[in-house]
C-alpha cells in the first residue's frame, strides 16, 4: 500500500527557513517523480513543484509563485523528500501535501496524497 | 500559468447528474491528456476521482465519469448521493512541464 507522510510543519516568522519531509513507503521510491501541493486555508489547491526521478535527470520544476524561493530535492535510499523553504511569506501560509501519480513514473500527477502538514507564517 | 476555469459551485437532488466543467488552455487542457479530478471532504486530504481525463482509479464509483473536448474537460457524476457533497478540483500537466489546479467547485446535494 502506498504511503507518504509528510512532517517538519511548524509556525514560523516572516522571511525565515523551513524544511518539510514527505517519508514514503510501499512503492519503489526511486521510481517515481514526486510533487508538492500546497492549500491555504480555506482556499483552493496550488501545485508548488516536483522532483523528477533520477532516471529523468532528478531535475526540478516549480510554480512561479516560489520560484527561486523554494527547492525540492530527495533521499532515494531513505525514500524521502524535501521541501526546503527559504524567504518565507505570510501568503506561504498552507497546508503542504505530498503526492505521487497514480500510474506514471514521470508526470508530476497526485495520485496518492499523504495526510499534510501545516505551514504557518506568522509574525 | 494561469488556474484552470471552473464553476464556483453546482448543485443537484438526488439521483440526478451533474457535470463539472474545467477550462484551460492549449498550453495545458487542450494539448495534453493529462487531466485529473479530485474530490475533497471537510478537512480532508483530497482524493483522487479521475486520471488521464477519463480513468477511473480502483475503488471510484462508476458513477463518476471525465471527459474532454477541444481546451475543457468535464466531470460528470451520476446518480447523486449525499456523500458526493464535496468540493471537486481539475488539473491538469502543462507545456511548460508544470502542472495548473482549477479554482475549484463546490458541489451541494439537495
Amino acid at each position: 500500500e502506498v504511503q507518504l507522510v509528510e512532517s517538519g510543519g511548524a509556525l514560523v516568522q516572516p522571511g525565515r527557513s523551513l524544511r518539510l519531509s514527505c517519508t514514503a513507503s510501499g512503492f519503489s521510491f526511486g521510481d517515481y517523480a514526486m510533487s508538492w501541493v500546497r492549500q491555504a486555508p480555506g482556499k483552493g489547491l496550488e501545485w508548488v513543484g516536483f522532483i523528477r526521478s533520477k532516471a529523468y535527470g532528478g531535475t526540478t520544476e516549480y510554480a512561479a509563485s516560489v520560484k527561486g524561493r523554494f527547492t525540492i530535492s530527495r533521499d532515494d535510499s531513505k525514500s524521502i523528500a524535501y521541501l526546503q523553504m527559504n524567504s518565507l511569506k505570510i501568503e506561504d501560509t498552507a497546508v503542504y501535501y505530498c503526492t505521487r501519480d497514480w500510474i506514471q513514473l514521470w508526470l508530476p500527477g497526485s495520485g496518492y496524497w499523504g495526510q499534510g502538514t501545516l505551514v504557518t507564517v506568522s509574525s | 500559468q494561469s488556474a484552470l476555469t471552473q464553476p464556483a459551485s453546482v448543485s443537484g437532488s438526488p439521483g440526478q447528474s451533474i457535470t463539472i466543467s474545467c477550462t484551460g488552455t492549449s498550453s495545458d487542457v487542450g494539448n495534453y491528456n493529462y487531466v485529473s479530478w479530485y474530490q475533497q471532504h471537510p478537512g480532508k486530504a483530497p482524493k483522487l476521482m479521475i486520471y488521464e481525463v477519463s480513468n477511473r482509479p480502483s475503488g471510484v464509483s462508476n458513477r463518476f465519469s471525465g471527459s474532454k473536448s477541444g481546451n475543457t474537460a468535464s466531470l460528470t457524476i451520476s446518480g447523486l448521493q449525499a456523500e458526493d457533497e464535496a468540493d471537486y478540483y481539475c488539473s491538469s500537466y502543462t507545456s511548460t512541464s508544470t502542472v495548473v489546479f482549477g479554482g475549484g467547485t463546490k458541489l451541494t446535494v439537495l
